[in-house]
């Protein structure tokens, strides 16, 4: 299975933007990139997903390398709110949830 | 209003005896998951279901079994046989691979918080 690797933790400040990275060089092309976030003491909730394009919604947005080797997750303007584990997972197409590989994750930590 | 529901959220054992963790979803999906995760750590699959009667081992099913009598049901019993059951249990679904509009979301539940005594 492809993997992929995301900083343990970064840390942002209340209402500036967050870039969360992720590295997945072992791609393949029916790869898609999955990100799901975790609130403490609660089960994780799906974020956004992409293919090649980037991709927007009412959560984030996912820019995807043009080699698509890395990607990073947007939040515009952080909030408190926002602390979470961030998951950044790879689905080949063909498979589902039973091949989903949920790391360690990035641990984002917002300041008021 | 569609989800996983999940019981007990807290849940409190004695060594030796085991103990049934419920999973509930009313979205119509057909394939259901069974998580743990250890403090600090990612998720491991226990077992998933991709269809009513049928389940498969996943990453870590020593100690632990499964039912899939209904689609919306999917409990997990935590046996005596697992060695050290102490965990955050997660129950997820999804819909299956006949179902349309499939993007492999996977919906999860709030979980349940196993402490042995």
């Amino acid at each position: 299975d492809a993997k992929t690797t995301q900083p343990n933790s970064m840390e942002s400040n209340e209402e500036e933007p967050v870039h969360l990275p992720c590295n997945h060089s072992t791609i393949s092309g029916t790869d898609y990139i999955h990100w799901y976030r975790q609130l403490p003491s609660q089960g994780p909730e799906y974020v956004i997903h992409g293919l090649t394009s980037n991709v927007n919604n009412r959560m984030a947005s996912l820019a995807i390398a043009e080699d698509r080797k890395s990607s990073t997750l947007i939040l515009h303007r952080a909030t408190l709110r926002d602390a979470a584990v961030y998951y950044c997972i790879l689905r080949d197409r063909m498979e589902y949830g039973n091949k989903l590989v949920f790391g360690a994750g990035t641990i984002l930590r917002v300041k008021s | 209003d569609g989800g996983i529901t999940q019981s007990p959220k807290y849940l409190f054992r004695k060594e030796g005896q085991n103990v049934t963790l419920s999973c509930e979803q009313n979205l119509n999906h057909d394939a259901m998951y069974w998580y743990r995760q250890d403090p600090g750590q990612g998720l491991r699959l226990i077992y998933y279901s991709q269809i009513v009667n049928d389940f498969q081992k996943g990453d870590i099913a020593e100690g632990y079994s499964v039912s899939r009598e209904k689609k919306e049901s999917f409990p997990l019993t935590v046996t005596s046989a697992q060695k050290n059951p102490t965990a955050f249990y997660l129950c997820a679904s999804s819909k299956g691979q006949g179902q349309s509009r499939n993007t492999g979301e996977l919906f999860f539940g709030e979980g349940s918080r196993l402490t042995v005594l």
